[in-house]
């Protein structure tokens, strides 16, 4: 079946540096893309979500990246502080009549920041 | 402002014993998942509940039954716990379909 990964498990930046997390989707028909951040012993937060009709969508402090030509999608969080430690997830969602619904997850890229 | 309550929080259970996580939103949602999260897996869906009433399959449903009881309420029950159960829950809701979930805190179950 179709997945979504992401290319790194860990990724360790100093503090104030900006990080950049990404994310491979293997189906082009998604339509709907959200990353989550899960801190340690808790449930997963939302971030910021993008539509496939878009290819670029900021927050405070986070911008996510969409490029449907090569299915990959990134998310860049400005000046990185150390509440940002934690896990980062990438999620796909394919509008369709059928099938199981729920939004699919990518394995996680364990951000890690450095003093 | 709750959110999506989960309880319990801890379980360990003897293989073949039942239990029922229970999950409540008060965000008035349609849409209700479980999650099961396992370490480098990610968030695999279990069952969902796209609105009141409905309840289907997802990714890994076996060995799981679940109950839309209303709409604040979404129950996953093992019948008989094995060992692969052994897992991170999360309870998930959303406003429509496929839209933005907000999870619980999970609910860590241990099956020996």
């Amino acid at each position: 079946g179709e997945s979504v990964g992401l290319h790194l498990p860990t990724l360790s930046v100093q503090e104030g540096d900006n990080s950049i997390i990404n994310c491979a989707y293997s189906n082009s028909a998604s339509d709907y893309f959200i990353w989550y951040k899960q801190e340690s012993g808790k449930g997963p937060q939302f971030i910021i979500d993008i539509r496939s009709n878009m290819d670029k969508r900021q927050g405070q402090r986070v911008t996510v990246l969409l490029n449907k030509t090569v299915k990959h999608l990134s998310l860049q969080i400005a000046a990185t502080q150390p509440g940002d430690s934690a896990v980062y997830f990438c999620a796909e969602y394919l509008y369709s009549g059928g099938g199981a619904d729920g939004l699919t997850f990518g394995k996680g890229t364990h951000l890690i920041i450095q003093p | 402002n709750a959110g999506v309550t989960q309880t319990p929080k801890f379980q360990v259970l003897k293989t073949g014993q039942s239990m029922t996580l229970q999950c409540a939103q008060d965000m008035n949602h349609n849409s209700m998942y479980w999650y099961r999260q396992d370490p480098g897996m990610g968030l695999r869906l279990i069952y969902y509940s796209a609105s009141e009433g409905t309840t289907d399959k997802g990714e890994v449903p076996n060995g799981y039954n679940v109950s839309r009881l209303n709409k604040r309420e979404f129950s996953l029950r093992l019948e008989s716990a094995a060992p692969s159960q052994t897992s991170v829950y999360f309870c998930a809701s959303s406003a429509i379909r496929g839209g933005e979930l907000f999870f619980g805190e999970g609910s860590r179950l241990t099956v020996l």
